[in-house]
């Protein structure tokens, strides 16, 4: 059974950083592109970042790309999202999402619950 | 990047049809045949029930289906039920390694 457990999500300041990380079981990790999509409190899913199984490309939405770094590592079964230069609208519940195939982007067969940043002062 | 345009909610009563829109740019529902659906319980997590516009996720029902004309895809339910009740996002690749999502459409069975 696939299982994605995000960790990290903390009450943060604005400007401050902050690095979310997802463990990963019950599939190859190493054969699956993987993706961060989160979802604002009452509000709809945005993807946020991906990489493909091998971390030869990354994808950034244009609200995150400069601020936001996606990386893996094979060793630990582990995805990673580092968050810098925080604002206010990033609040969000984070979800650590399984593609389905080494380079798969706009599909997320498998979803963690979620880890909850807040940015605020 | 603008977000996929879907209706904000539909409705239908237990036994009846109802189809959600999800329109984009040649950019990225029109470019690709990569378009996927969640299907997301208040207080849980999305699940996937449609993916690569036609092909139904392992354990979704055949009343939940696929299509896509030109930049609008679409994802209807047949045979409405109580548990059908959620929101629903569309998504597709967009080039470049990324993905966008609609803005959801709350389906609300009567």
């Amino acid at each position: 059974e696939v299982q994605l457990v995000e960790s990290g999500g903390a009450l943060v300041q604005p400007g401050r950083s902050l690095r979310l990380s997802c463990a990963a079981s019950g599939f190859i990790f190493d054969d699956y592109a993987m993706h961060w999509v989160r979802q604002p409190p009452g509000k709809g899913l945005e993807w946020v970042s991906g990489i493909t199984s091998n971390s030869g490309a990354t994808g950034y939405a244009d609200s995150v790309r400069g601020r936001f770094t996606i990386s893996r590592d094979s060793a630990k079964n582990a995805l990673y999202l580092q968050m810098s230069s925080l604002r206010d609208e990033d609040t969000a519940l984070y979800y650590c999402t399984k593609g389905n195939s080494h380079d798969s982007s706009g599909l997320f067969d498998s979803w963690g619950q979620g880890t909850l940043v807040t940015v605020s002062s | 990047q603008s977000a996929l345009t879907q209706p904000r909610s539909v409705s239908g009563s237990p036994g009846q049809s109802v189809t959600i829109s999800c329109t984009g740019t040649s950019s990225d529902v029109g470019g690709y045949n990569y378009v996927s659906w969640y299907q997301q319980h208040p207080g849980k997590a999305p699940k996937l029930v449609i993916y690569d516009v036609t092909e139904r996720a392992s354990g979704v029902p055949d009343r939940f289906s696929g299509y896509k004309s030109g930049n609008t895809a679409s994802l209807t339910i047949s045979g409405l039920q109580a548990e059908d009740e959620a929101d629903y996002y569309c998504c597709s690749y967009a080039g470049g390694y990324n993905s966008l999502f609609g803005g959801g459409t709350k389906l609300t069975v009567l």
